[in-house]
């Protein structure tokens, strides 16, 4: 079946990097999203990959997809307070149109 | 960039009556969009896909009789939770396409957060 996992809490300290881990099922995936919420927001999209490539850096966000493992990451260096939302792995994938499976999100707490 | 409008941010309603949702995209068309609920500490959960001129695709186990889905035109698409019960409250975000090219993504309204007392 469609399955996002990830972990669901993370404490880092302001300047330090972040990585956030994301495991996925359906290998039919074709684009893997990072989005981020703000609280009592809707989600944000910070970055994406497409499923053929390996890594992915958008300034401080660095995507890396190891497709045989059926594993994603987001790396944010120099973590900053305002950085703290929660993250949700996404994939797309077909199903008859396309369908998006969200993770359960995962909590960043940055310490000052 | 592209920005969808979701009214209202927060609704109060008693048991029984119906509650109207609204999801705008404001500066550009969308012919697709989806609407999502979302559950305290928990993940978006796809109810349906809203299709402009046609009748929405729901999803295993939404009821499209209590969850009713209109999307008359290519900006607009509405949610009505009709005779909403406490169990209903939730929150509730729709999203649509950006673009004819997946890599763009979605965007999301800010969402409703629905309280039913």
């Amino acid at each position: 079946g469609e399955d996002v996992e990830q972990s669901l809490f993370l404490s880092v300290r302001e300047g330090d990097s972040s990585v956030i881990n994301c495991t996925y099922t359906d290998s039919s995936s074709t684009y893997l999203y990072w989005y981020k919420q703000e609280p009592g927001a809707g989600l944000q999209l910070l970055t994406y990959i497409f499923s053929n490539m390996d890594m992915k850096q958008d300034q401080r966000l660095t995507v890396l997809l190891n497709k045989k493992d059926k594993h994603l990451s987001l790396r944010i260096a120099d973590t900053q307070t305002g950085d703290s939302a929660i993250y949700f792995c996404a994939e797309s994938i077909r199903d008859g149109g396309f369908k998006t499976i969200f993770g359960a999100g995962t909590r960043l707490f940055v310490k000052a | 960039g592209a920005v969808v409008s979701q009214h209202p941010s927060w609704v109060i309603c008693k048991s029984g009556t119906s509650v109207k949702i609204e999801c705008r995209s404001l500066d550009f068309q969308a012919t697709t969009m989806f609407w999502y609920r979302q559950f305290p500490k928990q993940s978006l959960m796809l109810m349906a896909t809203s299709n402009e001129g046609s009748k929405a695709t729901y999803e295993q186990g939404v009821e499209k009789d209590k969850f009713l889905i209109n999307h008359a035109s290519l900006t607009l698409s509405t949610l009505t939770v009709t005779s909403a019960h406490p169990e209903d409250s939730s929150f509730y975000i729709c999203s649509a396409m950006t673009g004819l090219r997946m890599s763009y993504g979605y965007t999301f309204g800010s969402g409703t957060r629905l309280t039913v007392v």
